[in-house]
């Protein structure tokens, strides 16, 4: 079956340190792969995207990966601070369906001071 | 913010009542899509409009349709509302030429009793 996997549980850490997410898919194949973020009751904010034939992105303190091979993807904040905590998801991109995205349930990070 | 506004920010309806949802787009994007996104949930493409044309729809039932105007603004509506309807329910825009990156609003966030 599909499906795309990002950790459940919250992740806490500490200020400073870097934060690294993970999207795993299965039964997928997509030309692209974004990474958004989400603060309650509000939109999801777009961060990055990535491209199949692309295996890393950055963007500030922001970089992504993504390794079609292994069918992940995996996102760093360094030098985090409390202003990025936040829910942040993943979705899938596909050219061949109008650039419908198909995201992932999101992973709640904390950062604390 | 994204310039993506929708209205209303919170709605309380009961089982079996029709609910509108309004989205106006970011100025100069004339693709809208609709996700829904329940509690803990990744957001679930509803569809998408496209100069005023329905151009992609997710698994969704008829109950839930759509209206695209001369203006690209957009409305979504759900017949015969059932409580797992009760979600988070969001519009994005896009521009022609570059549809792979989408912009939120913040969201309606309905109530079904």
């Amino acid at each position: 079956s599909q499906k795309i996997e990002q950790n459940s549980e919250a992740l806490n850490i500490q200020e400073g340190k870097t934060a690294t997410l993970t999207c795993n898919y299965t039964n997928y194949s997509p030309a692209y792969l974004q990474w958004y973020r989400q603060d309650p009751g509000r939109g999801p904010v777009f961060l990055l995207l990535i491209r199949e034939n692309e295996k890393e992105k950055r963007k500030e303190r922001l970089k992504v990966t993504f390794d079609t091979t292994l069918k992940q993807s995996l996102f760093h904040i360094t030098a985090s601070q409390p202003a990025d905590s936040a829910t942040y998801l993943c979705a899938l991109g596909f050219m061949d369906s109008n650039y419908q995205l198909i995201w992932g349930a999101g992973t709640k990070l904390i950062i604390k001071p | 913010e994204t310039g993506v506004t929708q209205s209303p920010t919170h709605l309380i309806k009961t089982r079996g009542q029709q609910v509108t949802l309004r989205c106006s787009s970011q100025s100069g994007h004339n693709t809208v899509s609709w996700y829904q996104q329940a509690l803990g949930q990744g957001p679930q493409f509803i569809f998408q409009y496209y100069r005023e044309e329905e151009n992609g729809r997710g698994n969704f039932p008829p109950r839930f349709s759509g209206l695209q105007f001369p203006n690209y603004s957009s409305e979504l509506n759900v017949n015969a509302l059932e409580l797992d309807d009760s979600a988070l329910y969001l519009c994005a825009s896009s521009q022609q030429g570059d549809e792979e990156t989408q912009y939120f609003g913040p969201g309606t966030r309905l109530l079904v009793l």
